[in-house]
C-alpha cells in the first residue's frame, strides 16, 4: 500500500514563554543523544547533546533532561522566540555510528 | 564557521536513471554519513563511511546505492537505477574522529518521475 506521512506532534507557545518538547527513545543501550532543529527545507541543525552518564545539560536558552529509567528525553527552550519555530528531533546513538531519529515535534511560536 | 555543503540542491530525474549526489564534508572530519528523509517522515540512516570503506549500512542501502570518496574533499552517493520511492531529501553529515556530533548539510531534494 501507499505509505503516508507521519502526523507530527505539534506545540504552540506564545513568544517569551518556555517550551518543553518531549521524546521517547527506543534503545536502552543508546549512550549519546542529540536534539536537532530542522527548519523548512533545511538540514537538521545541532542544538544540544547529552551523554547517558548525565541527567541534565544546559546550553544557551536550552536545557536537555535525560531520564534513562523511562527512556525519555526532553528539550526545554527558555523565552521562546519566533526564530525557534521549527521541527525538533531527538536522535539516539549507540557507539558513535548511526543516529536513530525520532519522528519530531513541530514547534510554532506565536508572536 | 565550516559547514557541510551539498550539490545540487534539487535534482529531478526519470525513473531508471542514475543520479549522483555530492557532498563536501567539513575539512577535518573523517566520518561521513548519508541519511534520507521522505517528505513528512523521519530522517533515516543510509550509510556511514570511514577510512575509505563503508562501516555501517541500513536495510535501505541496497545494491542500487553506492558511496565513494573520489578525492580528498568530496563524498558522493550514487543511486544506479532510481525508483519513484527514492524521492526524498538526502542529507550528508560528517564528524571528527574524536567527536560524536554529526553536522548535517542542507540536503539535496531528489524527485523521481
Amino acid at each position: 500500500g501507499e505509505s503516508v506521512g507521519l502526523h507530527l506532534p505539534t506545540l504552540s507557545v506564545q513568544e517569551g514563554d518556555n517550551s518543553i518538547i518531549n521524546c521517547a527513545y527506543s534503545n536502552s543501550a543508546s549512550d549519546y543523544f542529540i536534539w536537532y532543529k530542522q527548519e523548512s527545507g533545511k538540514g537538521p541543525q545541532f542544538i544540544i547533546d547529552i551523554r547517558s552518564n548525565m541527567d541534565k545539560r544546559q546550553g544557551q536558552r536550552v536545557t536537555v533532561l535525560l531520564n534513562k529509567t523511562v527512556k525519555h528525553l526532553s528539550l526545554q527552550i527558555a523565552a521562546t522566540q519566533p526564530g525557534d519555530s521549527a521541527v525538533y528531533f531527538c536522535a539516539e546513538n549507540i557507539a558513535g555510528n548511526q543516529f536513530y531519529f525520532g519522528t519530531g515535534t513541530s514547534l510554532t511560536v506565536i508572536p | 564557521e565550516p559547514e557541510v555543503t551539498q550539490t545540487p540542491s534539487h535534482q529531478v530525474t526519470q525513473m531508471g536513471q542514475e543520479v549522483i549526489l555530492r557532498c563536501v564534508p567539513i575539512s577535518n572530519h573523517l566520518y561521513f554519513y548519508w541519511y534520507r528523509q521522505i517528505l513528512g517522515q523521519k530522517v533515516e540512516f543510509l550509510v556511514s563511511f570511514y577510512n575509505n570503506e563503508i562501516s555501517e549500512k541500513s536495510e535501505i542501502f541496497d545494491d542500487q546505492f553506492s558511496v565513494e570518496r573520489p578525492d580528498g574533499s568530496n563524498f558522493t552517493l550514487k543511486i544506479r537505477s532510481t525508483k519513484l520511492e527514492d524521492s526524498a531529501m538526502y542529507f550528508c553529515a560528517s564528524r571528527t574522529s574524536g567527536g560524536e556530533t554529526q553536522y548535517f548539510g542542507p540536503g539535496t531534494r531528489l524527485l523521481v518521475l
